[in-house]
């Protein structure tokens, strides 16, 4: 089974700085993707990034970029110039590649608040 | 294009009530899912649905049942609710890992 790790409830940023969520899982698989999702107070889930494992370059999305560690089973995020919309929860999210079904394992998340 | 949509966005129940959540999505996705989030848990699977006359147990099943309808709805029921089935839900479809997820239901038990 797969499991998860975020160990950071909570983190403050001030706009237009930089934070950084860290995410950590343990699998015996090689093939798999990795996600970070955002709920805003909205409830909505949002993705943010994703992640292939088989690719070694680290994805990013205009301010979210990712730094993925395969060896060392590392995923964190990486918001640049933050804004106040991204006051958010975020969750970090696991994919065997091989279930074709689709199972999404999650972590605990992280609320991320960004302050004026 | 509506994605996934769920009714009651809001429910409350009191102990021993039953109920079915349902779930429709309109993005022909095969794959249905049932999530409970709870705090400082994450988003737990409860049940899923690989594709249309399939369901299966994911990690959390006990005290809920789902029926797969057809392949636009996926159906959430609790027989006999108990206040730790107090959560938030969502629904969600997937095709090829592209997930959708609903808007949730945020159901209290009393």
């Amino acid at each position: 089974a797969q499991t998860v790790t975020q160990s950071q409830p909570e983190m403050s940023v001030q706009e237009a700085e930089t934070v950084t969520l860290s995410c950590t899982y343990d699998t015996s698989e090689n093939n798999y993707y990795l996600f970070w999702y955002k709920q805003p107070p909205s409830r909505q889930m949002i993705l943010v990034i994703r992640q292939e494992a088989y690719k070694q370059q680290n994805a990013t999305e205009n301010r979210f970029s990712v730094n993925f560690q395969k060896a060392a089973k590392s995923f964190s995020l990486k918001i640049s110039d933050s804004q106040l919309g991204d006051t958010a929860m975020y969750f970090c999210a696991f994919m065997k590649r091989s279930d074709s079904w689709g199972k999404l394992q999650f972590g605990a998340g992280t609320q991320v608040v960004v302050t004026p | 294009n509506a994605g996934v949509t769920q009714t009651p966005k809001f429910q409350v129940l009191k102990t021993g009530q039953s109920m079915t959540l349902q779930c429709a999505q309109d993005m022909n996705h095969n794959s249905m899912y049932w999530y409970r989030q709870d705090p400082g848990m994450g988003l737990r699977l409860i049940y899923y649905s690989a594709s249309e006359g399939t369901t299966d147990k994911g990690e959390v099943p006990n005290g809920y049942n789902v029926s797969r309808l057809n392949k636009r709805e996926f159906s959430l029921r609790l027989e006999s609710a108990a206040p730790s089935q107090t959560s938030v839900y969502f629904c969600a479809s997937s095709e090829r890992g592209g997930y959708t997820f609903g808007s949730g239901t945020r159901l209290t038990v009393v």
